[in-house]
């Protein structure tokens, strides 16, 4: 039973223009939601988070955006770089409990 | 630098015989934990400590085992490598206890085969 899923297993995304994440989730229990990037042969590095009492977070290029009735949240990276072609994961939790999506493989072409 | 390193980066080994991956982070970070990454199952959760001498199941510990001796050490141990247990993994440390509002940081990997 997935409770996180991020449907799209890969995005490709001409540089300057948006890239948008998609991730869903069915625990109506999870209270914060982060995003992490992966590079190939390291570990996963925190990008942004966001509380379900918030519905929108911003940082630089990065924005994360929760809808908590349609249980679904998105990441845009705008505009998008070459340097953002990574693997991004959507976390979701609350207290001690944290569940990871499958990831999205993006590509940023120049 | 603030890191959390992992011991080896590659391991091939054979069924059954034990092995130990070695976790150490420098930032005295209260929480540590270990994943696996698998194709098309993202990261889950196999043990966590939020303390010296307190260590908790995740969501998938059979076949593992881990212990905090240390505040800065987790090491991860396979008493018996299966073929299952072929995987990616990572450790990871968090300054504060609760887990989900507060972000990790990842050691860089461990490629485990077990033929």
């Amino acid at each position: 039973d997935q409770q996180v899923k991020q449907n799209s297993p890969s995005l490709s995304v001409q540089e300057g223009r948006i890239s948008i994440l998609n991730c869903d989730y069915t625990n109506s229990m999870f209270d914060y939601f982060l995003w992490y990037k992966k590079y190939p042969a390291e570990g996963p590095t925190f990008l942004i988070s966001i509380s379900s009492i918030k519905d929108k977070n911003e940082d630089g290029r990065f924005t994360v955006f929760l809808n908590k009735s349609a249980k679904h949240l998105s990441l845009h990276i705008v505009p998008s770089q070459p340097g953002d072609s990574a693997v991004y994961f959507c976390a979701a939790g609350y207290g001690n409990k944290l569940v990871f999506g499958a990831g999205t493989i993006l590509r940023v072409k120049s | 630098e603030a890191q959390v390193t992992q011991n080896p980066r590659y391991l091939i080994t054979v069924t059954g015989k034990k092995l130990t991956v070695t976790c150490s982070q420098n930032m005295n970070h209260e929480y540590m934990s270990w994943y696996r990454q698998d194709p098309g199952l993202g990261l889950r959760q196999i043990y966590y400590s939020m303390n010296v001498e307190v260590t908790d199941k995740g969501d998938v510990p059979e076949g593992y085992k881990v212990s905090r001796k240390e505040k800065r050490n987790f090491p991860l141990i396979l008493e018996s490598p299966s073929p299952n247990q072929t995987s990616l993994y990572f450790c990871a440390s968090s300054f504060q206890r609760v887990l989900s509002y507060n972000e990790q940081f990842f050691g860089p990997g461990t490629r485990l085969t077990v033929l």
